[in-house]
């Protein structure tokens, strides 16, 4: 089967440029996930959608982060102003639905890496 | 609120070598855990997970972790590095959200 896709694989801009991230998640997964990863720290949740609605963005600084998946498949992160600090990988991942023995094992993809100046 | 630990920052070990990676978690009730792999410009990929039943469990490219309830444990180890082991290694625990909660990873490097 396809993994899941991302893209960009890299993108600089300068701080308070905007960026959006797009992903395509395994076909039949429900759930889907963006983690931000910082150079040396393990990923970070920032935003959960089960089909197209939000499960979890309590972690995702709403102030300049936005997400959207609509029709349940396709996502996009969106960062506008970009800062210094936002400097990192996002990753994607999809897991099959939402709970439940076996459900939560998140594949990811390749992840886009995002440089501010 | 669940949390790993992985006191490790970096591993080194000899090519042949056994390995052990350390990871403690923290949830009130029975967690599911997992072990991730991340080599230098790619995404994360399961090594192994634990739900239930067996405490140890086996994964993909020879590894195996055992899950220790009474020391909130869930190391990973390996009898005999191989080169293409040398990657970045993150210990996840799941709760009641499902979410996994990431470790800060553990870097290993392999010495031929």
């Amino acid at each position: 089967e396809a993994g899941v896709a991302q893209s960009p694989r890299y993108k600089i801009i300068e701080k308070r440029q905007s960026v959006a991230f797009w992903c395509n998640p395994i076909s039949g997964h429900a759930t889907l996930y963006w983690y931000q990863q910082i150079l040396g720290q393990g990923p970070k949740l920032l935003i959960q959608f089960q089909n197209n609605g939000v499960v979890d963005d309590s972690q995702l600084p709403k102030d300049r982060f936005s997400a959207e998946r609509l029709k349940g498949v396709d996502s996009t992160l969106k960062i506008q102003p970009a800062k210094l600090e936002d400097s990192a990988v996002y990753l994607c991942a999809s897991s099959l639905r939402s709970g439940g023995s076996g459900a939560n094992v998140l594949t990811f993809g390749a992840g886009s890496r995002l440089t501010v100046l | 609120a669940q949390s790993v630990t992985q006191p490790d920052i970096h591993i080194t070990v000899s090519e042949g070598a056994s390995l052990e990676l350390r990871c403690n978690y923290s949830y009130g009730a029975t967690p599911y855990l997992f072990w991730y792999v991340q080599s230098p410009g790619q995404g994360l990929q399961l090594l192994l997970k634990y739900f239930s039943g067996d405490t140890l469990v086996q994964g993909i490219k020879g590894f195996e972790a055992e899950f220790k309830r009474s020391q909130s444990s869930f190391n990973l180890r390996k009898p005999s590095v191989h080169w293409s082991d040398a990657a970045e290694y993150f210990c996840a625990v799941s709760g009641g959200s499902y979410i996994p909660t990431f470790g800060r990873g553990t870097s290993l490097i392999v010495h031929p």
